[in-house]
């Protein structure tokens, strides 16, 4: 099976632009998360969508936002972006279990840099 | 909410010693899992924990869930270089579909 797969892998943009990360999950999996990467902060939990409907939600202001489509696929939003949010940006899918817990499969990730 | 917390934040350790990294969660955990990410590299699932005082061996990694749940360790044996890397705990709250909440890692560096 393919792994996750995000693109782009790099991206520079400047402050006060938006970016669109994209995140192809494993083949069959239906739950897709997000998580934030920096050296200071670790990995910081953003959302989780399943079936194109987001189950959980992190600690991050509005201007991060994401959607899944029919077919599993996940983008996230960052709109008026900070010099804060240069991170790497992690997505990770998964399958669910009757009890919950569920074994994430990470991407490789996108490095965001905000200059 | 729901925090986990690891010690030590870094390890640097002779080839050959031995490592332990610690888990704390600040409510009761339904399972936890266990990440290792090498340097440049993402998170990659070692194991998942999920009964009171479970102990689970992968070669020479030792993992320990906690009897009340909210604490686990991960102890390796005899170091090795390949041992390189962050180690994450990810604790999954007690109510069910519930968000993963990633502790804060441990870096182990190996010194030959």
């Amino acid at each position: 099976k393919a792994g996750v797969t995000q693109t782009p892998r790099y991206l520079i943009k400047t402050r006060g632009q938006q970016v669109t990360l994209s995140c192809s999950p494993i083949s069959g999996h239906r739950s897709v998360s997000w998580y934030q990467q920096t050296p200071g902060q670790g990995l910081q939990f953003l959302f989780e969508y399943f079936s194109e409907t987001q189950r959980n939600k992190g600690n991050f202001p509005g201007r991060f936002s994401g959607r899944q489509f029919s077919n599993s696929r996940s983008e996230m939003n960052v709109s008026t972006l900070e010099l804060g949010d240069s991170a790497l940006y992690l997505c990770a899918s998964s399958t669910l279990t009757s009890g919950g817990a569920r074994e994430q499969f990470f991407g490789p990730g996108t490095r965001l840099t905000v200059l | 909410g729901q925090q986990v917390m690891q010690i030590p934040q870094y390890q640097h350790v002779q080839e050959g010693e031995d490592f332990t990294t610690y888990c704390n969660s600040s409510t009761t955990l339904s399972n936890i899992q266990w990440y290792k990410q090498r340097p440049g590299g993402h998170p990659v699932f070692l194991i998942q924990l999920v009964k009171s005082g479970e102990v689970k061996k992968q070669k020479r990694l030792t993992f320990q869930f906690g009897e009340a749940k909210k604490n686990s360790s991960l102890h390796i044996t005899a170091t090795q270089t390949t041992d390189v890397g962050t180690y994450f705990c990810a604790g999954q709250g007690d109510f069910g579909n519930e968000k993963l909440t990633f502790g804060t890692g441990t870096r182990l560096t190996i010194i030959p």
